[in-house]
């Protein structure tokens, strides 16, 4: 199985503050690579797919990054609705595993 | 409005079973691949188990060791999750979601509210 790890497991940041969220693969994926938000109570949500797609509706401060086995969530402008829990996702082979998840909190 | 609605959820004692059902609308349901994902209090999210379009291929997480089965009725537009020997480890939300493929990259584009299952 592909293991995916995500760094920070959380962090602290403040509304117009840029933040990055790294995953790394055990193995190559290529671009098979989704970012999720989700918020408490709530289904997660396609944030970015194939690594650095926005996916529709998603505003373009969040952006991705990366191939093979590093990859990037990068949120600038950090708005109030975007404290929440964000979770990568390899989509490469089965099982579709998911990153542990990375926690922005309000500084 | 692409809308998934899951239920069937409960409390259920160990070693029961129950069946979870994902109402699908607003999208062709059979051409799309759907999946099942749980997320225990407090925790990240696990992927279970996927079905193609046409139930030709099934896949599961190894940890559920036999235990679930999915399936889905095209009629009907609904995905299912069978799920026997219950243990407290399954207590968690469970997601139904589409599978989206774009660019051959797939990904969750769409998931329901979530439905609790607790085990105890």
């Amino acid at each position: 199985d592909i293991q995916m790890t995500q760094s920070p497991s959380s962090l602290s940041a403040s509304v117009g503050d840029k933040v990055t969220i790294t995953c790394r693969a055990s193995q190559s994926i290529n671009n098979y690579l989704n970012w999720y938000q989700q918020k408490p109570g709530k289904a997660p949500k396609l944030l970015i797919y194939a690594a650095s797609s926005l996916q529709s509706g998603v505003p373009s401060r969040f952006s991705g990054s990366g191939s093979g086995t590093d990859f990037t969530l990068a949120i600038i402008n950090l708005q109030p609705e975007d404290f929440a829990t964000y979770y990568c996702q390899q989509t490469y082979s089965i099982p579709r595993t998911f990153g542990q998840g990375t926690k922005v909190e309000v500084k | 409005e692409v809308q998934l609605v899951e239920s069937g959820g409960g409390l259920v004692k160990p070693g029961g079973s129950l069946r979870l059902s994902c109402a699908a609308s607003g999208f062709t349901f059979n051409r799309y691949s759907m999946n099942w994902v749980r997320q225990a209090p407090g925790k990240g999210l696990e992927w279970l188990s996927s079905i193609s379009s046409s139930s030709n291929y099934i896949y599961y997480a190894d940890s559920l060791k036999g235990r679930f089965t999915i399936s889905r009725d095209n009629s009907k537009t609904s995905l299912y999750l069978q799920m026997n020997s219950l243990r407290a480890e399954d207590t968690a939300v469970y997601y139904c979601a589409r599978d989206l493929e774009m660019a051959a990259i797939r990904s969750f584009d769409s998931w329901g509210q979530g439905t609790l299952v607790t085990v105890s």
